[in-house]
């Protein structure tokens, strides 16, 4: 099943720069899309989300950006900081499937101070 | 902040024996779910759970797997006859029902670890 993907798994930046996290998804039927951060032995942590009638969410450091046309989000966070360094978990769902989430495979995020 | 919350968080069983997992989701919730990540794997949607029935299941979700919400509090996920393959962290979640919205934020608990042997 590879309805979502996230097509790098790490990705490496320096403090205080741009981190870009991407996710491609290709179910047409997806209309809300959700990012999770997770570190080692605890649960996925709701991070931001975006509505298919969106282009741009923002919160705080972290601005969700969705291409409908290209079925394709990203996930920035600036300024990147070490304590972002986790796996970040893109996700969608599809309001006549009950809310279940189908997520992509992550990326490992590294902050180096 | 409220939070899910799961137990144990780590079951040894063997295989072929019933294990029942535990969540508490957030008390104003009304959508519960139960998810699993094999290591290495994706994390996979396993059953939604609203006004004491299933809304929506997996392949995955078959008859070994039973859910139920006893009380006012807990919800729990039940395998009836463990195999090796079961062995993965599973997640529970919760989200809240707002009328006429298209859906909701779903918040994890820390997971279960389940190890067959």
């Amino acid at each position: 099943d590879q309805q979502v993907k996230q097509n790098s798994p790490s990705l490496s930046v320096q403090e205080g720069r741009i981190s870009i996290l991407n996710c491609d998804y290709t179910n047409s039927m997806f209309d809300y899309f959700l990012w999770y951060k997770k570190y080692p032995a605890e649960g996925p942590t709701f991070l931001i989300s975006i509505s298919s009638i969106k282009d741009k969410n923002e919160d705080g450091r972290f601005t969700v950006f969705l291409n409908k046309s290209a079925k394709h989000l990203s996930l920035h966070i600036v300024p990147s900081q070490p304590g972002d360094s986790a796996v970040y978990f893109c996700a969608a769902s599809a309001n006549n499937a009950g809310n279940m989430l189908t997520f992509g495979g992550g990326t490992r995020l590294m902050v180096k101070p | 902040e409220p939070e899910v919350t799961q137990t144990p968080s780590h079951q040894v069983t063997q295989m072929g024996q019933e294990v029942i997992l535990r969540c508490v989701p957030i008390s104003n919730h009304l959508y519960f779910y139960w998810y699993r990540q094999i290591l290495g794997q994706k994390v996979e949607f396993l059953v939604s759970f609203y006004n004491n029935e299933i809304s929506e299941k997996s392949e995955i979700f078959d008859d070994q797997f039973s859910v139920e919400r006893p009380d006012g509090s807990n919800f729990t996920l039940k395998i009836r006859s463990t195999k090796l393959e079961d062995s993965a962290m599973y997640f529970c979640a919760s989200s809240e029902e707002y009328p006429g919205s298209s859906y909701n934020e779903q918040f994890f608990g820390p997971g279960t670890r389940l190890t067959v042997l």
